[in-house]
């Protein structure tokens, strides 16, 4: 079965390490989303993609970057990480850019920074 | 810039009643759509419902019921006859439409959590 997964499902790093959060999906979706979910706050879109080569930046991006070199992954960098950065991080995927499609979402990876 | 707000942060009832977890939504575009997600406590979220901004119509599902009126900007979500396992936190989310179809991102609300007590 098509599915999205993401990894590690759990992670804890130090204050300025380099972190990266893989998100493969099997669906050949061609969008694929990030977002983190902080207590009152949902969740907030960091990345996103539309394609292979193509990323923009979301709501909330500094301090993450992304790239898509195929239609399957799109993995998470966080360039230096900060304890601001604690949270859970969801990836998803939706086949087109038309708005009406729903996302469907990894299971997430909860990142401590200390 | 589009936004949704579920102002009840959190909510408890009793197994059995009836719950109405509310949703206002902003938005400048007349076409756009509205979501509900569900978490359940293991953290997945799971997809429950799309409308459209065209279709007013009241959508049932089981004991699940979604109503939309634009003249409030609002999409609220009933459990009738609540159950333990609709325990979760319900997530209602907005995107809207774009001329070149770049659309397709999600703005969430904050989240309402529900406990449902035996």
């Amino acid at each position: 079965d098509a599915e999205i997964t993401q990894s590690p499902r759990h992670k804890i790093t130090e204050t300025g390490r380099q972190v990266t959060l893989a998100c493969h999906q099997t669906w050949n979706h061609n969008n694929m989303f990030w977002y983190r979910q902080d207590l009152g706050h949902g969740l907030r879109l960091i990345h996103y993609s539309y394609g292979v080569q193509d990323t923009n930046k979301g709501e909330v991006s500094d301090g993450y970057s992304v790239s898509r070199s195929n239609t399957e992954d799109l993995p998470l960098t966080l360039e230096s990480a900060a304890s601001s950065q604690t949270s859970v991080y969801f990836c998803a995927s939706s086949p087109l850019r038309d708005s009406s499609y729903e996302q469907y979402f990894g299971p997430g990876t909860r990142l401590t920074v200390t | 810039a589009q936004k949704v707000t579920q102002a009840q942060t959190e909510i408890s009832v009793v197994e059995k009643e009836d719950v109405t977890l509310d949703c206002v939504y902003e938005t400048r575009d007349t076409t756009y759509y509205l979501f509900w997600y569900k978490q359940p406590p293991s953290g997945e979220l799971v997809f429950l419902i799309r409308r459209n901004s065209f279709d007013e119509q009241n959508e049932i599902s089981g004991r699940y019921s979604w109503n939309f009126q634009k003249s409030t900007s609002s999409f609220n979500f009933t459990i009738t006859a609540s159950q333990v396992v609709d325990s979760a936190v319900y997530f209602c989310a907005l995107s809207e439409a774009r001329w070149n179809n770049a659309g397709n991102m999600l703005t969430f609300g904050g989240g309402t959590r529900l406990m449902v007590k035996p």
